[in-house]
């Protein structure tokens, strides 16, 4: 089975700076995708960025981007100029193809605090 | 009006208590996945559904039960709700041919629910 880890389980920056949240997940497949998500305290899943496993460019989206490292099976999230905003529970996810195409199996999450 | 939505937002119930979580969704999604989210642990599989027909288990069915009454209802019952219980339920949707890979998931806005 598939699983992920998100060994860090609270963070903290400073506003402006720059943050490493950290993820790694075990699996046999291939062919599969990786996805950050936010939560807020609204609740509220936000997917903020995603990664083919094929595609070997990181992806990036704004001020987030992902080091993605196949071999290493490690897959961390930089958040670059942070924001209060940014505050937030932070989930790691895989989602492999095949047979378990479609079922997310997520991390335990990382708090992120950003201070003023 | 969410794209997905749960009812209700917040529960409290007792022990031994049967409860149902409501999820109906707008998207036209024909995946419909339930997960629990508990501190230190992450969102864990429920149940999910590919089709109204298809119905499947996901990693912690125990004690839980569904019904996928149209393509956009997806309710999840607790039969005789138990203190272990006690988390944040989320419904989500995605989509079969674009899916996960490329779009995560659509979630609800969770419903916290207490087991006194």
């Amino acid at each position: 089975a598939q699983t992920v880890t998100q060994s860090q389980p609270e963070m903290s920056v400073q506003e402006a700076e720059t943050v490493t949240l950290s993820c790694t997940y075990d699996t046999s497949e291939s062919d599969y995708y990786l996805f950050w998500y936010k939560q807020p305290p609204s609740r509220q899943m936000i997917l903020v960025i995603r990664q083919e496993a094929y595609k070997q460019q990181n992806a990036t989206e704004n001020r987030f981007s992902v080091n993605f490292q196949k071999a290493a099976k490690s897959f961390s999230l930089k958040i670059s100029d942070s924001q209060l905003g940014d505050a937030a529970m932070y989930f790691c996810a895989y989602n492999a193809g095949g047979t378990s195409y479609g079922k997310l199996t997520f991390g335990q999450g990382t708090i992120l605090t950003v201070h003023p | 009006d969410a794209d997905v939505t749960q009812t209700p937002r917040n529960r409290i119930t007792k022990t031994g208590k049967r409860i149902m979580l409501e999820c109906s969704q707008t998207k036209g999604h024909d995946r419909m996945y339930w997960y629990r989210q508990d501190p230190g642990l992450g969102l864990r599989l429920i149940y999910y559904s590919f089709d109204v027909k298809d119905i499947n288990k996901g990693e912690i069915s125990d004690g839980y039960s569904v019904s996928r009454q149209a393509q956009a209802k997806f309710s999840l019952s607790l039969e005789s709700a138990i203190p272990n219980q006690t988390a944040l339920y989320f419904c989500a949707t995605s989509d079969k041919c674009r899916g996960p890979k490329l779009y995560g998931y659509t979630f609800g806005s969770g419903t916290r629910l207490t087991v006194v």
